[in-house]
């Protein structure tokens, strides 16, 4: 079965670039969504089609894929970005989301 | 702006069907054209894709769980339902049923709050 892998967590301090990748075979011939989830809270998409935000969603955040691996960046981060971060690809018909990346915000 | 949310038993017995419903509101299922889907996430865990539901009835499941799930809808309260058979503890999770739109990168924009799932004795 297909995989995305995250590392499980980044650190970044407050007004940086926080990166933060998601890894699977060939997934630059896939498109990547992203979800941002704070505690107790439901996911939120905050990037889709690699490099696209919905509406609301900031513009320091930035999305891009190719080869084996997409990243979200989070420009001058702030507190409130501190949350875990899920990347999801299909494959076939099946979704499949990463394993979860936690970000802190030092 | 559709709002989605789920109900569910809270407790479910080892083996047993779990049953869970999601009611959406601001928008009727039959009049969109858009995918319907359950996602799960156990305590401290990740989020798990369990399956989704098309208007026209289309299912896809995970690989994994498709010998155990049922997802379909009752079109005329505006409701979608995932069944779940011989349930174990690794069931156990945050059940959340979401909306997206027809194109599968354009993501999952609209979620539900939850429903909390236990299966024990």
């Amino acid at each position: 079965s297909y995989e995305l892998t995250q590392p499980p967590s980044v650190s970044v301090s407050p007004g940086q670039t926080a990166n933060i990748p998601c890894s699977g075979d060939k997934l630059g011939d896939k498109y990547v969504c992203w979800y941002q989830q704070k505690p107790g809270q439901s996911p939120v998409l905050v990037m889709y089609q690699d490099r696209k935000r919905p509406s609301g969603i900031p513009e320091r955040f930035s999305g891009s894929n190719s080869g084996n691996t997409a990243t979200l960046t989070i420009s001058g981060t702030q507190a409130m970005d501190e949350a875990d971060y899920y990347c999801q690809a299909w494959d076939s018909s099946n979704g499949v989301f990463g394993t979860g990346t936690k970000v802190t915000v030092l | 702006q559709v709002q989605l949310q789920e109900s569910g038993p809270g407790l479910v017995k080892p083996s047993q069907t779990l049953s869970v419903t999601c009611t959406v509101s601001g928008g009727s299922i039959r009049n969109g054209y858009n995918y319907y889907y359950w996602i799960r996430q156990p305590a401290g865990k990740g989020l798990e894709w369990v399956g989704r539901l098309y208007v026209s009835g289309t299912t896809d499941y995970n690989p994994s769980l498709k010998s155990r799930v049922t997802i379909s809808a009752d079109m005329s309260k505006d409701q979608f339902s995932l069944r779940l058979t011989s349930v174990t503890a690794a069931d156990t999770a945050m059940y959340y049923c979401a909306r997206g739109p027809p194109t599968d990168y354009y993501g999952i924009d609209v979620w539900g709050q939850g429903t909390t799932v236990t299966v024990s004795s």
